[in-house]
């Protein structure tokens, strides 16, 4: 079955730096990789997602990057806020499958102000 | 914007007892899920649900567990002996479609004592 990797579990930058968070996946056959924030106690929340069909999706500070050849994804977070800090998780799921998600085991991001 | 509604939110409950976990699904949606996250870990799906049965489980999913939409708006996850690793938070997810993102209802912490 897949198995989503996630590094690094967490990461601390000063406000105002990029953050990266990377994720690799192990079943070719995935086609839909989400990402999630998840903040403390709270349910996790969908910030963007990107299928199998494109490279790369920007949404204003937020954009996801997918190499399916090496089978990895990234999240990028750019000009980091402090209430960017959370855990951010990746996931991965092939369409078809009934929206089997299988979750990254987290990253805690931190933005320092 | 209409949410997925859980309740309750939390549930105390002792080794061994039953317990209820009910959802409110998005009205129009006719995909359900259920997936778990023990505190301070991943979140790992456990079972999906379409056209009143099980579409998929996971390995997490063993006879313990059973879902069941009653009616025509609740979809709920029976614990038949709840066992102390059963302690987590519980998320409720539907769809409209099999071609939409994934949202959470805030969850149900579970506490078995």
């Amino acid at each position: 079955g897949e198995n989503v990797e996630q590094h690094p579990s967490t990461l601390s930058v000063q406000e105002g730096d990029s953050a990266v968070i990377k994720c690799t996946y192990s079943d070719s056959a995935s086609n839909y990789f989400p990402w999630y924030k998840q903040e403390l106690g709270k349910r996790p929340q969908l910030i963007i997602d990107i299928r199998s069909n494109v490279g790369e999706k920007k949404d204003q500070r937020i954009a996801v990057t997918l190499n399916k050849t090496a089978k990895h994804f990234s999240l990028h977070i750019t000009e980091t806020q402090p209430e960017d800090s959370a855990v951010y998780f990746c996931a991965a799921s092939q369409r078809d499958s009934s929206y089997k998600l299988i979750f990254g085991s987290g990253t805690r991001l931190l933005v320092r102000p | 914007e209409p949410e997925v509604t859980q309740t309750p939110s939390h549930q105390v409950t002792q080794m061994g007892q039953e317990v209820i976990l009910r959802c409110v699904p998005i009205s129009n949606h006719l995909y359900f899920y259920w997936y778990r996250q023990i505190l301070g870990q991943k979140v790992e799906f456990l079972v999906s649900f379409y056209n009143n049965e099980i579409s998929e489980k996971s390995e997490i999913f063993d006879d313990q567990f059973s879902v069941e939409r009653p009616d025509g708006s609740n979809f709920t996850l029976k614990i038949r002996s709840t066992k102390l690793e059963d302690s987590a938070m519980y998320f409720c997810a539907s769809t409209p479609e099999d071609n939409s993102p994934l949202h959470f209802g805030n969850g149900t912490r579970l506490t078995v004592t």
